[in-house]
């Protein structure tokens, strides 16, 4: 069964950084490419960015570009969010997903979505 | 940037045919997808690359896209389809949500 199970979510200041991580079980994990989607409290998703099976390619929503990294350890099976500079408009559950098909293919397809962690930028 | 709109909501008796549009700049030229998200959890993908069922979809949920528009639709509307749907396409290396959809079974 495919588990993801994300963690790192927190209230955090503006301006401040946070790391969000994701761990995963149940498929290859080395094999899939990798997503952050992130939803603010009562409206809807937004995607925030991509990373290819060896961590070798992202790409990121210009909402966040230059200030969140994603990366991956597949050895460790974990997925990673570095985020900095933090703003208000960045408050949101950020969800963990798996795309549908092994390897690197565009378009990708968000498959399945883990439970999501919070975080919360304020003063 | 690229948009995809979608109306805000959507009410279908039971047992009738639910459809949700989504609609963006030659839309049909990309592959579409459609999320289904129940309250209080994380989202399903229940359509991909237009018209495609990810296993354990009911047969029930189906796909479109042509010119402008994709369509979501679900034949035999059950309660349990009572959600908000988001469809999703991708421009420039970058996916773009629509708004979302309230469907409301009554």
């Amino acid at each position: 069964e495919v588990q993801l199970v994300e963690s790192g979510g927190g209230l955090v200041q503006p301006g401040g950084s946070l790391r969000l991580s994701c761990s995963a079980s149940g498929f290859i994990f080395s094999s899939y490419a990798m997503h952050w989607v992130r939803q603010a409290p009562g409206k809807g998703l937004e995607y925030v960015s991509t990373i290819s099976t060896n961590g070798g390619t992202t790409y990121y929503a210009d909402s966040v570009k230059g200030r969140f990294t994603m990366s991956r350890g597949n050895s460790k099976n974990t997925l990673y969010l570095q985020m900095s500079s933090l703003r208000a408009e960045d408050t949101a559950v950020y969800y963990c997903v798996k795309d549908l098909r092994s390897g690197t293919y565009f378009p990708y397809y968000f498959d399945y979505w883990g439970q999501g962690t919070l975080v919360t930028v304020s003063s | 940037s690229y948009e995809l709109t979608q109306p805000p909501s959507v009410s279908v008796s039971p047992g009738q045919t639910a459809s949700i549009t989504c609609s963006g700049d030659k839309l049909g030229d990309k592959y579409a997808c459609w999320f289904q998200q129940k309250p209080g959890q994380s989202p399903v993908l229940v359509i991909y690359q237009d018209n495609k069922r990810p296993s354990g979809i009911p047969e029930r949920f189906s796909g479109s896209n042509s010119g402008n528009t994709a369509t979501l639709t679900i034949s035999g509307t059950q309660s349990m389809d009572e959600a908000d749907y988001y469809c999703q396409a991708w421009d420039s290396s970058a996916a773009i949500f629509g708004g979302g959809t309230k469907l409301t079974v009554l």
